[in-house]
């Protein structure tokens, strides 16, 4: 059974890089059928796309966060990574990690449970 | 444009149906996708695509589309079914995801 689980600081000072890692289990996170990123939630607010990886290195982010995010895979631990610089309360949000299908149609099948960063002095 | 809207809230007598609807110039080229959320819990993905529910999505979740609206009923609602519901598209490049704002479903 596919599983993702976000680890991670749970405070970060303003200004400092925000670093999180999701680790598969249950599936390669090489399949060549999927993507795989990020999506956050801030306090009582809806959901923002971050970004979305593929394990060849295709990388896509979203235009608002493109300048402060950095996606990558490790395929040998099988897990994604997010770094996001120059953080501000404004990035204070739960963070999930989701596996993405993106061909004809284009959607998030596997979440993980999701973790809580607070940006914070 | 790329943006989706959604009404904030809607609720819905025990049993009966309710209608969520999502709206955005990008729906006349891409289908959209459905997720619940309930307190504390992540999103769940419900439909996919025209009108596909992944495995354990009760039939009673259905997803239409027409021109720029997206649409996901809930037919008979539950209880259970009390949740946030966010709809999910792509932008004009094909490759990044756009979020509506959600709507929050009472269920009376």
């Amino acid at each position: 059974q596919l599983q993702l689980q976000e680890s991670g600081p749970g405070l970060v000072k303003p200004s400092e890089t925000l670093s999180l890692t999701c680790t598969v289990s249950g599936d390669s996170i090489s399949s060549a059928s999927y993507y795989w990123g990020w999506i956050r939630q801030p306090p009582g607010k809806g959901l923002e796309w971050i970004g979305s990886m593929y394990y060849s290195g295709n990388t896509y982010s979203n235009p608002s966060l493109q300048s402060r995010v950095t996606i990558s895979v490790d395929t040998s631990k099988n897990q994604l990574s997010l770094k996001l610089t120059s953080v501000t309360a404004a990035d204070t949000a739960i963070y999930y990690c989701a596996r993405h299908v993106a061909h004809f149609y284009y959607y998030m099948d596997v979440w993980g449970k999701g973790t809580t960063v607070t940006v914070s002095s | 444009s790329s943006e989706l809207t959604q009404d904030p809230a809607v609720s819905v007598a025990l049993g009966q149906t309710v209608r969520i609807t999502c709206q955005g110039d990008i729906l006349r080229r891409y289908y959209a996708s459905w997720y619940q959320q309930k307190p504390g819990q992540a999103p769940v993905l419900v439909i996919y695509g025209k009108n596909n529910r992944p495995s354990g999505i009760p039939d009673r979740f259905s997803g239409s589309s027409s021109g720029n609206t997206a649409s996901l009923t809930i037919t008979a609602a539950q209880a259970e079914d009390e949740a946030d519901y966010y709809c999910q598209s792509r932008d004009n490049t094909g490759n990044h995801a756009v979020f509506a704002g959600g709507t929050k479903v009472t269920v009376l």
